[in-house]
């Protein structure tokens, strides 16, 4: 069992959809990370929570961390949000664990 | 302010030869993680770099070797390239360790034949 499990794997979406990526961890962790890659390779990072909730722009990401959970939300979904997103949870011995991402596609 | 650099960008080896891929972190940064990300899939921790030493490790074989220089760029070194080396390695800075916001570059594609 992968110590991040990343859920759905993969999500199409109508553009204005308001988007919900789930991640749990088994691990304990110092931060929890979302992580957007796109086509090519480059990857970006969104979010890094260690508790509560964070917003940037139409994004916001959350966490529980007694239930070793994380939701990362896209309000009004555009065509350009259309990428690979990754949750990773960083624990206290410095390791990174990375989920195997989620695929979303928003169609116009 | 320049991000997190790495070269080569794509590099092709062959099966047995040694490979060396560079990273330079972002202005500030003295932490470098290294990543494994093979087609479809989520990266893995390799190795991370602070001080000049490896600070963590990952489920990597000996093969995967690197160095931290004193201006902080660092270095990973494969050797005895198998098939399934086959992947995209990214680095990472960071000012501090994990729990510090990570800045990743584009990646090295190397590509084994």
């Amino acid at each position: 069992k992968n110590e991040v499990e990343q859920s759905p794997q993969n999500l199409t979406a109508q553009e204005g959809e308001f988007i919900t990526i789930n991640c749990s961890y088994s691990v304990g962790i110092s931060a929890l990370h979302w992580l957007q890659q796109h086509p090519g390779g480059g990857i970006v990072s969104l979010f890094m929570l260690s508790s509560g909730k964070k917003k940037h722009g139409r994004l916001i990401a959350t966490i529980n961390i007694q239930e070793k959970h994380s939701s990362l939300h896209i309000t009004a979904s555009h065509p350009r949000d259309s990428a690979v997103y990754i949750c990773a949870a960083a624990n206290t011995g410095n390791q990174f664990y990375f989920g195997t991402g989620t695929s979303l596609t928003v169609i116009p | 302010d320049a991000g997190v650099t790495q070269s080569p960008t794509h590099l092709i080896k062959t099966r047995g030869q040694q490979v060396t891929l560079r990273c330079s972190p972002k202005s500030g940064h003295d932490t470098v993680s290294w990543y494994q990300q093979a087609l479809g899939q989520g990266p893995q921790f390799i190795f991370q770099y602070y001080e000049e030493e490896e600070r963590q490790r990952g489920n990597f074989p000996d093969r995967f070797s690197g160095h931290q220089f004193p201006n902080y760029s660092s270095e990973l070194n494969v050797n005895a390239l198998l098939l399934g080396d086959s992947a995209l390695y990214l680095c990472a800075s960071s000012f501090g360790g994990n729990n510090q916001p990570q800045h990743f570059g584009d990646g090295t594609r190397l590509s084994i034949l």
